[in-house]
């Protein structure tokens, strides 16, 4: 899910498949990871999230998996519908804690099509 | 819902001059963001705060200053805006998870 660059990954798949948007992150401290979602004029909206010590969380229609071992986490959209075209961003907290100070990831373009 | 009103919205302004974008809750939300966000690099903090006159820096905090003097409104200021500064702006304030962030709408500023 990193961009090169001023251009985005982008995912291309068609509606009713499902979607896997990968991020690497950077940190083997980050205990907390998040997925945003981010439509075209409008600010992230927060999807799901996951700490450190899981490997997998489920939301509704979508799944985040975190690998700890090589530092990756994707981000599964079942059933993907055109309401999902998004710029989709992962986010690590690096501080854990209450903070909330976050270090987002450069976002990939999802598109569906129909 | 929380909410988020930021503005102004839209800004155009020239170098030198100072822009102070303002960002007003409507719940008592404790902690409040401002990120830019700008083509490849993502969103970035630039200053949060976590109580009125309680604030700190963030990764890109070079040419901004911010202010919480009511929980409810916080501003980020730029003293003398160069077009470096030139970015979509979102304030955010933080809800129940250590990383779920409610975002505002944004504020676009462009320094010619």
């Amino acid at each position: 899910g990193e961009s090169v660059g001023l251009h985005l990954p982008t995912l291309s798949v068609q509606e009713g498949d499902n979607s896997i948007i990968n991020c690497a992150y950077s940190n083997s401290a980050s205990d907390y990871f998040i997925w945003y979602k981010q439509e075209s004029g409008k600010g992230p909206q927060f999807i799901i999230d996951i700490r450190s010590n899981m490997d997998k969380r489920q939301g509704q229609r979508v799944t985040v998996l975190l690998n700890k071992t090589v530092k990756h986490l994707s981000l599964q959209i079942a059933a993907t519908q055109p309401g999902d075209s998004a710029v989709y961003f992962c986010a690590e907290n690096m501080h854990g804690g209450s903070q909330g100070n976050l270090i987002f990831g450069k976002g990939t373009k999802l598109s569906v099509k129909p | 819902d929380a909410g988020i009103t930021q503005s102004p919205r839209h800004k155009v302004t020239e170098t030198g001059t100072p822009v102070t974008l303002r960002c007003h809750q409507t719940e008592n939300h404790r902690y409040m963001y401002w990120y830019r966000q700008d083509p490849g690099h993502g969103l970035r903090l630039i200053h949060y705060s976590y109580g009125v006159k309680d604030t700190d820096k963030g990764e890109v905090s070079d040419g901004y200053s911010v202010s919480r003097s009511k929980t409810e409104d916080f501003l980020l200021t730029l003293e003398s805006a160069t077009s470096s500064q030139t970015s979509v702006y979102f304030c955010a304030i933080k809800l129940a998870g250590p990383g779920e962030l409610f975002f505002g709408e944004g504020s676009r500023l462009t320094v010619l």
